[in-house]
């Protein structure tokens, strides 16, 4: 099992359109979970931290189940511009730990917002 | 705008040279990491520095050779590449290494070994 596995995608949806990413862990231990963005060609972007409670930024939403070891994105009326790459990114780190500060990558999820 | 600053963006060497890269950030970030990224995959770890001192080697092979001169440089030194080596070497850094710290990537060089 990956440790972390995203949704196969790619995902082609219009713009304005409703959008859902799913992601699941392996390593229940994992400290911090994020969301980047990256673009064809370009870095990864930091797009939010994902927190226990949940939390949103504009049109963005990130959701966290530590029971279920999951986490989501929505992204809600989407645009041209949200088209990216969307990586799920964990930190599995503990304190003291060898593997600490090490971020465990997803596969990443295409996504393509037509007109 | 990337807060992180790479040099080169991009590097074309042959199996035979020693090239560097090189990675800058002026945040006051004390965890610095290289990355390699091949197409169409997520990037890959292969050093974490904290506070200027190597604390994760990802069994990188040595003729890739980390070196952070202080808290805001990280340097990549590169001798006797494989064309396998190609790829995309990103920078980041964070606050520090540990709970919620996200980090911050440069824009990459793209190398190509020939």
């Amino acid at each position: 099992r990956k440790e972390v596995e995203q949704d196969p995608g790619p995902f082609n949806v219009p713009e304005g359109a409703t959008v859902a990413f799913n992601c699941t862990y392996s390593n229940s231990a994992s400290q911090s979970f994020f969301w980047y963005r990256q673009d064809c060609r370009k870095e990864p972007k930091l797009l939010m931290s994902v927190y226990s409670s949940g939390n949103e930024d504009g049109r963005f939403t990130a959701q966290l189940n530590r029971a279920s070891q999951y986490i989501s994105l929505l992204i809600r009326d989407s645009k041209l511009s949200d088209s990216a790459t969307y990586l799920c990114v964990v930190n599995m780190g503990s304190a003291g730990g060898t593997s600490y500060g090490k971020l465990t990558f997803g596969q990443g999820t295409i996504l393509t917002v037509h007109p | 705008d990337t807060e992180v600053t790479q040099t080169p963006k991009h590097l074309v060497m042959g199996m035979t040279n020693k090239k560097s890269l090189k990675c800058e950030q002026h945040m006051g970030h004390r965890a610095m990491y290289w990355y390699k990224q091949k197409a169409k995959k997520p990037p890959e770890l292969m050093f974490v520095y904290s506070y200027e001192k190597l604390s994760i080697n990802e069994s990188v092979p040595s003729r890739f050779s980390p070196e952070c001169p202080n808290s805001s440089l990280l340097n990549l030194h590169l001798h006797a590449l494989q064309p396998e080596d190609s790829a995309l070497y990103l920078c980041a850094s964070s606050q520090g290494t540990g709970g919620n710290q996200p980090q911050h990537f440069g824009d990459g060089t793209r190398l190509s070994i020939l």
